[in-house]
């Protein structure tokens, strides 16, 4: 079993500051994604990275797949209180079914 | 496009009683998955099924069951309900088995409440 920890696992800060999250595995993944869920609803899927040392931006939203594929972080710059939401990293390994971590909780404060 | 659509979005049984929830995936999606969340447990997977054949199984007890239709859609049956089956229990469809490559389309879950 494929085991994705994220730290950290709550995190409140206030509007304009930038945070980190981060997804650790002991495990090497083909593709990693990221989602963000708000409550009542599914996740949605923020972005996929596939290439170790692949960075991708979303806005003011950088991801970052780890150089040996086992590890990814999300930055956020100038938080808004639109990001607050439950953040969520998937794995897939190679031929395996993808795992979940279990999420940070953000909260965003004006 | 349409997304994936989640049937019902709230659901009260009583404990005992057997519950369908029906998952309608993203046009061409063949890939359905199904997951339970809970605050306490977070994102457990339950099945993933790919042209009507169930691909991977989590670990729940076999009270937890499904099956996809030619049409891609999905449903999933839980049988003799417990206080503890209460959760969300989400649906993600997906073009490629396991999500490989372009992740999963989630559904907005159906909330299961068991008294």
């Amino acid at each position: 079993t494929q085991l994705l920890e994220q730290s950290p696992q709550f995190l409140s800060i206030q509007e304009g500051e930038n945070l980190t999250v981060y997804c650790n595995s002991s495990s090497v993944f083909s593709s990693l994604q990221w989602y963000r869920q708000e409550p009542g609803e599914g996740p949605v899927l923020l972005v996929t990275v596939v290439t170790g040392g692949e960075v991708k931006k979303l806005k003011r939203l950088t991801f970052q797949f780890g150089d040996a594929r086992k590890d990814s972080s999300l930055h956020i710059t100038a938080a808004q209180p639109g990001d607050t939401g439950l953040y969520l990293c998937a794995g897939e390994a190679n031929a395996g079914k993808s795992t979940f971590g279990d999420g940070t909780t953000l909260t965003v404060k004006p | 496009k349409a997304g994936v659509t989640q049937t019902p979005r709230y659901l009260i049984k009583t404990r005992g009683q057997q519950v369908t929830l029906s998952c309608s995936p993203i046009s061409g999606h063949r890939s359905v998955s199904w997951y339970q969340q809970t605050p306490g447990q977070g994102l457990q997977f339950l099945f993933e099924y790919f042209s009507e054949t169930q691909r991977n199984k989590g670990n729940f007890p076999g009270r937890f069951s499904g099956r996809q239709f030619s049409n891609s859609r999905s449903e999933m049956n839980v049988s003799t309900l417990e206080l503890g089956d209460s959760a969300l229990y989400l649906c993600a469809s997906s073009p490629t088995p396991d999500g490989a490559n372009y992740g999963y389309t989630f559904g907005s879950g159906t909330r299961l409440t068991v008294v």
